[in-house]
């Protein structure tokens, strides 16, 4: 089964990018048929889709973040990567990273780290 | 302000059945489908319900999706205490920039 784990600090100072990888196990994520995704929760509320991308390199982002976010991948490490700039406190909260199938369905979902924002 | 609305509290006694709603626009559940997420305290989300009412293998059959127009419903019955969550709804939105969009979330609470 695959499993996905989250790395990069844990906080991050306002005005800079925050930076996340996700690391994918069990699976590759050249192997096709897959997206590769990035949503938040922010402390004690609802979910939100960031984006997402194929291994191909297609990215779909949500357009309340898109001019801040980027989202790439690494099939050689089978890694993918979350960068959001000049983040500010409004950005803490949870970041998961996950496996999803076309249409948004996120299948598995990583652990979680939390994010802090603050000077 | 979530695109998808979702009651903020359900509630039930043991073995009894419950619903929870969802409802969104013709831009996402009236022409998509809906997936739905079960997240237990400090756990991270997990998917309870894909395509309206399919469920992944290892999710009890005491839990079904439905869809009808521009909402949906999550039924879970014969309650169990470790049912005790919060569940989300999300749908593909076909708008101007298509992406995800979720609801704002349901606590669950077994009495």
């Amino acid at each position: 089964q695959v499993q996905l784990q989250e790395s990069g600090p844990g906080l991050v100072k306002p005005s800079q990018t925050l930076s996340l990888t996700c690391t994918v196990s069990g699976g590759s994520i050249s192997s096709g048929g897959y997206y590769w995704s990035w949503i938040r929760q922010h402390p004690g509320k609802g979910l939100e889709w960031i984006g997402y991308i194929y291994y191909s390199g297609s990215t779909y982002y949500n357009p309340s973040l898109k001019s801040r976010v980027t989202i790439s991948v690494d099939t050689s490490k089978n890694q993918f990567s979350l960068k959001l700039s000049s983040v500010t406190a409004a950005d803490t909260a949870v970041y998961y990273c996950a496996r999803g199938l076309i249409g948004g369905v996120i299948q598995y979902w990583g652990q979680g780290t939390l994010v802090t924002v603050s000077s | 302000q979530s695109v998808l609305t979702q009651p903020p509290s359900a509630s039930g006694t043991p073995g009894q059945r419950v619903t929870i709603s969802c409802s969104g626009s013709s831009s996402n559940i009236g022409s998509n489908t809906v997936n739905w997420y079960q997240q237990l305290p400090g756990t991270a989300p997990k998917l309870l319900i894909y395509s309206n009412n399919q469920r992944p293998s290892g999710v009890p059959d005491r839990f079904s999706g439905s869809k009808s127009g521009t909402s949906a419903s999550l039924a879970i019955s014969g309650l169990q205490s470790e049912d005790e969550a919060d569940y989300y709804c999300a749908a593909w939105d076909d708008s101007l920039n298509a992406h995800v969009v979720f609801g704002g979330g349901t606590k669950l609470t077994v009495l």
